[in-house]
């Protein structure tokens, strides 16, 4: 457990309005990352990071930016949210190269 | 391309019996990991186990083990002696190597196997 949380745990939001998830970790792990999850397509990564200020787009970054000031935080935001950005997003960590990463509780955001 | 292929979309047990979850995958790296993840109802993901590209022996715990053939390219779970608490969604995932520096690392994931343990 690497003392990750996650906040807000659940949002509901309108189309066109912007939405920031936030990460927070207490094990000064190096690496993070932005999962989200929808039936049929287990976990895509959307955005990483390998040191503050260090990041890189995922598989599906289209419409979400992070950002990295510390440590400790890792922030999503979806611009402009739309319906397709309703899922659950996870939030993981990783200690270092050729460790395993630890998640979060999750965070399910509802697009209306 | 590098890609987790989980062929069981559902798969059923009887309780105190073993059973085996398939995982294939597909890269050109020669360093590469492999994990199992379990994702019971409540939502949270939990690592198992992993098996690293250049172990010689598969690697257990517990009552997890993982039958890494790698000429095969295939990790599969197998889970002994199922308990009621094993039924949950199963991921297996794939470490890569990512395109931006500082050594960063990502993990692909399958589509997921939900395993029912009936009493």
């Amino acid at each position: 457990d690497a003392g990750i949380t996650q906040s807000p745990r659940h949002k509901v939001t309108e189309t066109g309005t912007p939405v920031t998830l936030r990460c927070h970790q207490t094990e000064n792990h190096r690496y993070m990352y932005w999962y989200r999850q929808d039936p049929g397509h287990g976990l895509r990564l959307i955005h990483y990071s390998y040191g503050v200020k260090d990041t890189d787009k995922g598989e599906v970054s289209d419409g979400y930016s992070v950002s990295r000031s510390k440590t400790e935080d890792f922030l999503l935001t979806l611009e402009s949210a739309t319906s397709s950005q309703t899922s659950v997003y996870f939030c993981a960590t990783q200690m270092g190269q050729l460790y395993e990463q630890y998640f979060g509780p999750g965070t399910r955001l509802t697009v209306t | 391309a590098q890609k987790i292929t989980q062929t069981q979309p559902g798969m059923f047990v009887q309780e105190k019996e073993a059973v085996t979850l398939d995982c294939t995958y597909d890269t050109s790296d020669p360093s590469y990991g492999l994990f199992w993840y379990k994702q019971p109802s409540s939502g949270e993901m939990i690592f198992l186990i992993y098996q690293g590209s250049y172990d010689q022996q598969n690697a257990t715990e517990g009552r997890y083990s993982l039958n890494f053939q790698k000429a095969r390219k295939s990790a599969n779970l197998v889970i002994s002696a199922s308990q009621l608490g094993d039924s949950a969604m199963y991921f297996c995932a794939m470490r890569v190597q990512g395109s931006s520096q500082g050594g960063s690392e990502k993990l692909v994931f399958g589509k997921g196997t939900k395993l029912t343990v009936n009493p």
